[in-house]
């Protein structure tokens, strides 16, 4: 099946760590998406990548590095330098049709201690 | 600036029918989209608007006003596993690239 794939589901860093965020799909989308998630809040973007080897900063890509090596994968690292990094990450891909529709994974939920 | 706002919480009764407002203010406009999210669980697309109109696919629809800056999604027939959040989308540019999501509206469903 098709899909996108996320990993850790659940993760657990000491304050100061960075933290590396898996996402690979198989539905052969050009582009992908890191969103952030807070409780009650919407989905905020981080970074996004519409092509391999190129990304592009979201609205709140400070703290945050991602690298696009291959079509199907595209890590997101959360650095030490991100001042609040508990939070619910999703990512996402899409067609680069304008469909308005994203396709995402489970998510990833990141506590820092 | 840029702004989307939506209700934070709906309630309504099995098979009974709510509309959930979206206004936006952003730079640059190319479409709505509306996503369906459970708790914990990822986003799932149910519609998008690029067009002033109204669109339908099943029990819901979508409806855009360019013009007003204004869209709603509408879910008739409600069923308890409607229970959800849900977001509203605007796309900036010419690609999805610069989605920007509204806060969500908790929609809770009673027998």
């Amino acid at each position: 099946d098709g899909g996108i794939t996320q990993s850790p589901k659940y993760l657990f860093r000491k304050e100061g760590q960075n933290v590396t965020l898996s996402c690979e799909q198989n539905l052969n989308h050009d582009a992908m998406y890191w969103y952030r998630q807070d409780p009650g809040q919407g989905l905020r973007l981080i970074y996004y990548s519409q092509i391999v080897n190129d990304f592009q900063k979201g609205d709140i890509a400070e703290g945050y590095s991602v690298s696009r090596e291959k079509k199907e994968s595209f890590p997101l690292t959360v650095t030490s330098a991100q001042k609040n990094p508990t939070a619910f990450y999703l990512c996402a891909s899409s067609m680069e049709v304008d469909t308005g529709e994203l396709f995402f994974g489970e998510g990833s939920r990141l506590t820092v201690l | 600036g840029q702004s989307l706002e939506q209700p934070s919480e709906v309630t309504a009764v099995e098979g009974a029918i709510v509309q959930i407002n979206c206004t936006y203010q952003t730079s640059g406009f190319y479409g709505l989209s509306w996503y369906q999210q459970h708790d914990g669980g990822a986003p799932t697309f149910l519609s998008y608007n690029a067009l002033d109109g109204l669109e339908e696919t099943g029990r819901f629809s979508s409806f855009l006003s360019r013009s007003d800056s204004y869209g709603y999604l509408l879910l008739q027939e409600l069923q308890m596993k409607d229970s959800a959040s849900y977001f509203c989308a605007v796309n900036r540019g010419s690609t999805l690239g610069r989605l920007y999501f509204g806060r969500g509206t908790q929609l809770t469903v009673w027998p």
